[in-house]
């Protein structure tokens, strides 16, 4: 199976702050790599596919990046209501898996 | 847009088994994959199964192979999670997912308790 590692598992920032969450794979995946975010009580909501293609809808401040084993997603800009949850999935092979998550809290 | 509703969670013995129903309106249900996937409060996601557009690929989580089985009636725009021989590890939120995950249902609960 393929494990992703997210860092950090938990960050806090200010309004207005670059923020860069990590994510690495067990093993090669090219770019099948998903970015959700997640509030509490919430599902889930897709962000970036295909490592680094912007969802339509989500705000441009996302960016996602990276292939093979290492990714990233960047918020440029951190607003209030992007304190949440933020989960990479790799689609490249099954069992599909998730990484732990990483809460992006208010400093 | 497209809407996706869970049903069919609930209090169940260890041993039992329930069916899970997403209903989907506003999408072409029949042109996309489906997924479960099921979020212990609290914890992380998890992906359970997925099923391809006509049925015919089914793949699973190998916790719960021989135990769940995903199927899906394009007729009725349906998915269906039937969920046998539950263990109190089964307990989560199961949400339904489809259009390459661009929509989720809200999620429904099992709890497996004795």
């Amino acid at each position: 199976d393929i494990q992703l590692t997210q860092s950090p598992s938990f960050l806090s920032a200010s309004v207005g702050d670059r923020v860069t969450i990590t994510c690495r794979a067990s093993q090669g995946i090219s770019t099948y790599l998903v970015w959700f975010q997640q509030n509490p009580g919430k599902a889930p909501k897709l962000l970036i596919y295909a490592a680094s293609t912007l969802q339509s809808g989500v705000p441009s401040r996302f960016s996602g990046n990276g292939s093979g084993t290492d990714f990233t997603l960047t918020i440029s800009s951190l607003q209030p209501e992007d304190f949440a949850t933020y989960y990479c999935h790799q689609v490249d092979s099954y069992p599909l898996t998730f990484g732990g998550g990483t809460k992006v809290e208010i400093k | 847009e497209g809407q996706l509703v869970e049903s069919g969670g609930g209090l169940v013995q260890p041993g039992g088994s329930l069916r899970l129903s997403c209903i989907a309106s506003g999408l072409s249900f029949s042109s996309y994959w489906m997924t479960w996937v099921r979020q212990v409060p609290g914890r992380g996601l998890e992906w359970v199964a997925n099923i391809k557009q006509d049925g015919s690929e089914k793949h699973y989580v190998d916790s719960v192979k021989g135990r769940f089985t995903i199927s899906r009636d394009n007729a009725k725009n349906s998915l269906f999670l039937q969920m046998d021989s539950l263990r109190v590890e089964d307990t989560a939120v199961y949400y339904c997912a489809g259009g390459a995950f661009n929509m989720w249902g809200q999620g429904t609960m099992v709890t497996v308790s004795s």
